[in-house]
């Protein structure tokens, strides 16, 4: 596989389940991203991890527990949900964290829908 | 006032024209600016960065990049149907050189 893989493409799930998302990229980079898309709002930063280190938390409520065991894998955690958390996640790569002057590469998403 | 702004649309474009997309930002020390393309259902795709004032061209693409007015605009030549999407303004902020800040992106329809 090449790119940023996402699994799963859809996940609809109860507020008081517990689910993950899973994200790979074969792309070599050592940068990796969350982001939140809602409807009418812009893509919203989540989590950023460089060389497998969290470097910045954007103010994410704990019920979202990101987790990243090495630069080419990234995982969000999830429990205990709300409904406004229905959204499509993204997960995204860049070849350098600390200068991101190439742009993202973004995985396909995952559509959540919490019920 | 936002980071990153743009007209959400939708913006119709017939077919053959040029469609002309704009964004503004807010952090005048922002160095690095991108337009992605979203189709519906789709993730972002990166078309074009630009980092210097002035134009960069790829194909039918030209990216504007005017850092005194804190402006960066999309030209697409030779508008086709498959050009119809959203396209999103991203930028590098002065103080965040680890993360892209969008807007909230424009609707574009091209219409035959």
């Amino acid at each position: 596989e090449t790119g940023v893989t996402q699994t799963p493409r859809h996940l609809v799930m109860g507020m008081t389940n517990k689910k993950s998302l899973k994200c790979e990229q074969h792309l070599g980079h050592n940068a990796m991203y969350w982001y939140k898309q809602s409807a009418k709002k812009p893509l919203e930063l989540m989590f950023v991890y460089n060389f497998k280190e969290q470097t910045e938390n954007n103010s994410v409520p704990s019920r979202f527990s990101p987790e990243c065991p090495n630069s080419s894998h990234l995982f969000l955690h999830l429990h205990t949900l709300q409904p406004e958390d229905s959204a499509l996640y993204l997960c995204a790569s860049s070849p350098n964290g600390g200068h991101t002057n190439y742009g993202y590469t973004f995985g396909s998403g995952t559509r959540l829908t919490v019920v | 006032q936002k980071e990153v702004e743009q007209n959400s649309g939708p913006l119709s474009v017939p077919e053959g024209a040029i469609a002309s997309l704009n964004c503004t930002y807010s952090d005048r020390g922002s160095q690095s600016f991108f337009w992605y393309r979203q189709y519906s259902g789709k993730s972002p795709e990166l078309i074009m960065f630009i980092y210097s004032n002035g134009d960069k061209e790829d194909g039918r693409f030209t990216a504007q990049l005017n850092k005194a007015s804190q402006y960066v605009s999309l030209l697409i030549r030779d508008s086709q149907p498959s050009d119809s999407a959203t396209y999103l303004c991203a930028v590098i902020p002065p103080q965040g050189a680890q993360k892209l800040v969008f807007g909230q992106g424009t609707r574009l329809t091209i219409n035959p």
